[in-house]
């Protein structure tokens, strides 16, 4: 069985802080997807990174695939009250249904 | 924008009520998932459904079955509620493709007494 291991598990930073979150696992994933979930919400899609090494960047937010495919982070700069929620990774397993496989999450909270 | 929408966004049961939580979506997914959500698990994935009257369990089906009689609804049924099924339950749709984002809805939260 194929898991996702998120750290920290929880992370609360003052306003202007950089940070960094971290999805490891032991296998391999085709693609890997970041979600951020605001309370009372469900997860929204942030971004898709498909190909061992790539970068992505969102405004303040870096997302990295590893080289081998088995991890990924996300970095947010100079991070704001609005970033606070549950950021949840989650690896596509292959194959054509879409199957997800969900890391824990990391609950941020950021105060001003 | 795809919209997900869960029929009820509160729910209290009383234990051993048959349950249903709907959720339909209007993007013409092919994929539908139902997902419960407990502080320190995670999202675990309960069934999911790749086409109409298709059906296939996920990593915790017990207790649960579901019903995809149409494209865009998916309904996930507590024959008999228990009180380990109080949780937030979401919903999500996706297209078949492989590495297609979900797009959840806003949850349920079911508390069973």
């Amino acid at each position: 069985t194929q898991l996702l291991e998120q750290s920290p598990q929880f992370l609360s930073i003052q306003e202007g802080e950089n940070l960094t979150v971290y999805c490891n696992s032991s296998s391999v994933f085709s693609s890997l997807q970041w979600y951020r979930q605001e309370p009372g919400e469900g997860p929204v899609l942030l971004v898709t990174v498909v190909t061992g090494g790539e970068v992505k960047k969102l405004k303040r937010l870096t997302f990295q695939f590893g080289d081998a495919r088995k991890d990924s982070s996300l970095h947010i700069t100079a991070a704001q009250p609005g970033d606070t929620g549950l950021y949840l990774c989650a690896g596509g397993e292959g194959g054509s249904q879409g199957n997800l496989i969900f890391g824990k999450g990391t609950k941020l909270s950021v105060k001003p | 924008d795809v919209k997900v929408t869960q029929s009820s966004r509160y729910l209290v049961k009383r234990t051993g009520e048959k349950v249903f939580l709907e959720c339909v979506q209007d993007m013409d997914h092919e994929n539908m998932f139902w997902y419960r959500q407990d502080p320190g698990l995670g999202l675990r994935l309960i069934y999911f459904s790749y086409d109409v009257k298709m059906k296939e369990k996920g990593d915790i089906p017990e207790g649960y079955s579901v019903s995809r009689e149409k494209k865009e609804r998916f309904s996930l049924i507590l024959e008999s509620a228990s009180t380990n099924q109080t949780s937030m339950y979401l919903c999500a749709s996706s297209l078949g493709a492989q590495g297609s984002p979900l797009h959840f809805g806003n949850g349920t939260r079911l508390t069973v007494t």
